[in-house]
């Protein structure tokens, strides 16, 4: 079974530019969760889909939103880029909320410069 | 008081020896437990869950959770040098499909 594949892998951006980020998750995987990575702060839970709607949020601005399609694959979008969004972005599959269900596997990553 | 909570390390165990992970937590309401290895520039990659008290054997690898103490470990034996990783806690806050990592601990098996 193929894994969780996100696109692109890497991406160059300049301030004020926006970027969208795709995510495939796993076949039969229904959950889909973001998280954004750095040195400093570590993984950080951006937020989670399920059935197309967005069921949890963390503390990120409004600049950064996503949404899931209804074969489960989600985008993430980041607006108005800023140097501190240059990260490891992170999208995590799992079959569905809820204990037993809930293990959530990641993709390899899209590394994003913003220069 | 973090959240989860994780010795950084580095931890240095020399091959073929026990290694200790440990991680606190402070949500009593989180139900599931994770525990990811992640190599320098590669995403994390699973290793274990556990759900319940108690212990947990998955080969080398053995978890033990204690939710009345909050406590979370990760026990690797006969230590390969390609065990060598930064070894990721994360708790399913609140049983809200929302991890939380710790810091990381970063372990190194020395040959």
């Amino acid at each position: 079974k193929a894994g969780v594949t996100q696109t692109p892998r890497y991406l160059i951006k300049t301030r004020g530019q926006q970027v969208t980020l795709s995510c495939s998750p796993i076949s039969g995987h229904r959950s889909v969760s973001w998280y954004q990575q750095t040195p400093g702060q570590g993984l950080q839970f951006l937020f989670e889909y399920f059935s197309e709607t967005q069921r949890n949020k963390g503390n990120f601005p409004g600049r950064f939103s996503g949404r899931q399609f209804s074969n489960s694959r989600s985008e993430m979008n980041v607006s108005t880029l800023e140097l501190g969004d240059s990260a490891l972005y992170l999208c995590a599959s799992s079959l569905a909320p809820g204990a037993g269900a809930d293990t959530q596997y990641f993709g390899p990553g899209t590394r994003l410069t913003v220069l | 008081q973090k959240e989860v909570e994780q010795n950084s390390g580095p931890l240095s165990v020399p091959e073929g020896a026990i290694a200790s992970l440990n991680c606190t937590y402070s949500d009593r309401g989180s139900q599931s437990f994770f525990w990811y290895r992640q190599y320098s520039g590669k995403s994390p990659e699973l290793i274990m869950f556990i759900y319940s008290n108690g212990d947990k054997e998955d080969g080398r690898f053995t978890a033990q959770l204690n939710k009345a103490s909050q406590y979370v470990s990760l026990l690797i034996r006969d230590s390969q040098p390609s065990d060598s990783a930064t070894y990721l806690c994360a708790v399913n806050w609140g049983g809200a499909q929302k991890l939380v990592f710790g810091q990381g601990t970063r372990l190194t098996i020395n040959p």
